[in-house]
């Protein structure tokens, strides 16, 4: 079954230090998105691609917050310096179409969980 | 701008039916989705509407009006398992689709 792939699942950093984190959407779908979500809320979306390009990064923090595909295959989600409220959950999806509804559904992958210290 | 409202926790009994509403504002819609997430993981599509009315899935269904900004997640036959938390989204398109999230509802399921 095709799937979102991230990594790594959990990791832990003390504010100030750089983190990265990766994403393989499923193959061959031009769409990828990051969401952000933080205990107890809905995923927010921070930055959203078709192939290489950005679609959308609005809501993307961009002092600290960066995020690249360069062959518009694998993302990776970067933040320097982390902040205490960085702690949460990224999480990375492709659309993907539905067939019993014929609905573009977002299929996320397992996630990232970042806690700053 | 995008705004959606659901309860923050309602607690059910196992085998009992229970009703999870959502009311969003939101510009160029296109679809509302629920999606079910439990403790950990990532969320997982359940249901979407795009027309109004009652879309029916085994033990899910939801409904949708589009006039009045409000939809519902209907559960039957309640299970232990269907404790999680249910995300209300909304798909707009402003020149570009983008899918926006509630809070979700936290649910449990008591024996």
């Amino acid at each position: 079954e095709a799937e979102v792939a991230q990594s790594p699942r959990y990791k832990i950093t003390e504010k100030s230090q750089a983190v990265a984190f990766w994403c393989d959407p499923i193959s061959g779908h031009a769409t990828l998105y990051w969401y952000r979500q933080i205990l107890g809320q809905g995923p927010e979306l921070l930055v959203q691609f078709q192939d290489e390009s950005v679609v959308d990064d609005s809501q993307l923090p961009k002092d600290r917050f960066s995020a690249e595909r360069l062959k518009g295959v694998d993302s990776t989600l970067k933040i320097q310096p982390a902040e205490l409220g960085d702690s949460a959950m990224y999480l990375c999806a492709s659309n993907v179409l539905a067939l019993l509804s014929g609905a573009n559904v977002l299929t996320f992958g397992a996630g990232s969980r970042l806690t700053v210290l | 701008g995008q705004n959606i409202d659901q309860p923050t926790e309602m607690t059910a009994t196992e085998g009992a039916i229970v009703q999870i509403n959502c009311t969003y504002q939101t510009s160029g819609f296109n679809g509302l989705f629920w999606y079910q997430q439990h403790a950990g993981e990532a969320p997982t599509f359940l249901s979407y509407n795009v027309l109004d009315g009652l879309e029916e899935k085994g033990r899910f269904s939801s409904f949708l009006s589009r006039s009045k900004g409000y939809s519902y997640l209907l559960l039957k036959e309640l299970q232990m398992k269907d404790s999680a938390s249910y995300l209300c989204a909304v798909r707009e398109n402003t020149g570009g689709f983008k899918t926006i999230f509630g809070a979700g509802t936290r649910l449990f399921v008591k024996a």
